[in-house]
C-alpha cells in the first residue's frame, strides 16, 4: 500500500512568488492535514481537510491556503512568499474524520525562499 | 508559552547507553502520542498512551504516562545508531489537528 506522497520534494522560490504543494493521501484515506516544520517553531498545524471541506485551521496568515479534491488529493498554496516561509511542509492523512485514527505523514516538501 | 515542553532539546550519546527524554505540560491531557522523525522523512507514530500511570513497551523503548496525565517520558535502553532522530510528543486537539512538542534531537554515536 503506497504511503502519503508529496510533490515536489524540494523547491526554491524567490520572495514575492507563490507556490503550490501537492499531497496524495494513502488510498482510502479521506482526511488530509498540513503542517509546517521549522527549526525555530517546530511542527505547527496549518489546516485539515475532510471530504473537500476545511475542518480546522491553524494560526497562519491568509497567504496560506489549501483545498481538497473529490479523490482526497490535496494542495496547499502560499502566496507572496516571505523568507520566513522557508520550511519543511508535511502532509498527513488518516482514514476518517474521527479521533482515534493513526495519522500517517509523507516525507515532506522542502521549500527554500530566497 | 509552549503547551508541550520537551527536554532535553539535544542529546548525543554513545551506542549502548540508556537515555530518557521528557514531555511536560501545565495542562492535563486525555492522551499523548510519541513520534520519531528520521532525517529527511516525516514523523512516524511510535505509541499512544491514554491512562494515567500507563507504561507501554516497544522493544527497547519504554513509554510512561504520568499519574496526573500532565507529563510523559520515553526511556531507551541500550541505544543504537538506528535510534537517531527527532522524538516528538503530541496531543490531539480536535479532529486530526495535533499539537506537537518542541522535540528532542537524539544522536547515537557508534
Amino acid at each position: 500500500k503506497a504511503g502519503v506522497t508529496q510533490t515536489p520534494r524540494y523547491l526554491i522560490k524567490t520572495r514575492g512568488q507563490q507556490v503550490t504543494l501537492s499531497c496524495s493521501p494513502i488510498s482510502g484515506h479521506r482526511s488530509v492535514s498540513w503542517y509546517q516544520q521549522t527549526p525555530g517553531q517546530g511542527l505547527q498545524f496549518l489546516f485539515e481537510y475532510f471530504s473537500e471541506t476545511q475542518r480546522n485551521k491553524g494560526n497562519f496568515p491568509g497567504r496560506f491556503s489549501g483545498r481538497q479534491f473529490s479523490n482526497s488529493r490535496s494542495e496547499m498554496n502560499v502566496s507572496t512568499l516571505e523568507l520566513g516561509d522557508s520550511a519543511l511542509y508535511l502532509c498527513a492523512s488518516t482514514p476518517g474524520g474521527g479521533s482515534g485514527n493513526t495519522i500517517y505523514f509523507g516525507e515532506g516538501s522542502w521549500l527554500t525562499v530566497v | 508559552t509552549q503547551l508541550l515542553e520537551q527536554s532535553p532539546q539535544f542529546l548525543s550519546i554513545q551506542e549502548g547507553e540508556n537515555l530518557t527524554v521528557y514531555c511536560n505540560s501545565s495542562s492535563v491531557f486525555s492522551s499523548l502520542q510519541w513520534y520519531r522523525q528520521e532525517p529527511g522523512e516525516g514523523p512516524v507514530l511510535l505509541v499512544t498512551v491514554v491512562t494515567g500511570g500507563e507504561v507501554k513497551k516497544l522493544k527497547r523503548l519504554t513509554f510512561q504516562f504520568g499519574d496526573a496525565r500532565k507529563d510523559s517520558s520515553l526511556h531507551i535502553t541500550a541505544a543504537q545508531p538506528g535510534d537517531t532522530g527527532l522524538y516528538l510528543c503530541a496531543l490531539r486537539r480536535t479532529g486530526n489537528q495535533f499539537y506537537f512538542g518542541t522535540g528532542t534531537s537524539l544522536t547515537v554515536i557508534p
